[in-house]
């Protein structure tokens, strides 16, 4: 069964410095890996995926997560936090060898940037 | 092009009831899917449409229908609502590869 750990509840980080939202996963066959982000009283926004290939990859608003294979981890991380940034950010796993669709998702971390 | 969109965004409704809530999506994607997100909970799959035609069981199906009307629109049902089913509810849908895009989404409550 696929699972999606996410340690962090919250992390605090202040403007200008560089943030890491955690996550790890479980799943049998290949991962297939996704960040999300949430702001206040919207739906969900893709950020990035981990397919195949780099194990870093970069996505939208300067994000990028690196896939760790042995440690079944995909980190996300930033160089140089905005206030801005401050949202709840979802890990998600898909078992891309079985062909099926269900998603599971972590439990979400919020991420607190301060000025 | 408006991507998802849901309908209603609120609803509060009395034990018992029943209510639909419509999606629908203009990318042409095959897949969609309907998620409840609870506080810290995360999103978890109610149901879900692999394509037009085709629907399946995610993990808390209990007490909920759904629709695929056709390509664009997929809906849920709440046959007769429950204190439990309080939630926001969103729909999303994928294309080939896979990232989806949510609607804005509907905070319902049961009383």
């Amino acid at each position: 069964a696929q699972s999606v750990a996410q340690p962090e509840d919250q992390v605090n980080v202040a403007e200008g410095n560089p943030l890491t939202v955690k996550c790890t996963y479980s799943v049998s066959g290949n991962p297939y890996l996704f960040w999300y982000v949430q702001y206040p009283n919207r739906g969900l926004q893709f950020l990035l995926k981990y397919i195949t290939g780099d194990n870093l990859v970069k996505g939208s608003y300067g994000f990028e997560a690196e896939f760790n294979k042995s440690q079944t981890s995909f980190h996300l991380k930033k160089p140089s936090a905005l206030v801005s940034d401050s949202a709840l950010y979802f890990c998600a796993v898909r078992d891309g060898d079985t062909g099926g669709f269900k998603t599971i998702f972590g439990a979400g971390t919020r991420l607190f940037v301060k000025a | 092009n408006a991507g998802v969109t849901q309908t209603p965004k609120f609803q509060v409704l009395k034990t018992g009831q029943s209510m639909t809530l419509q999606c629908a999506q203009d990318m042409n994607h095959n897949s969609m899917y309907w998620y409840r997100q609870d506080p810290g909970m995360g999103l978890r799959l109610i149901y879900y449409s692999a394509s037009e035609g085709t629907t399946d069981k995610g993990e808390v199906p209990n007490g909920y229908n759904v629709s695929r009307l056709n390509k664009r629109e997929f809906s849920l049902r709440l046959e007769s609502a429950a204190p439990s089913q309080t939630s926001v509810y969103f729909c999303a849908s994928s294309g080939t590869f896979n990232e989806q895009f949510f609607g804005p989404g509907t905070r319902l409550t049961v009383l």
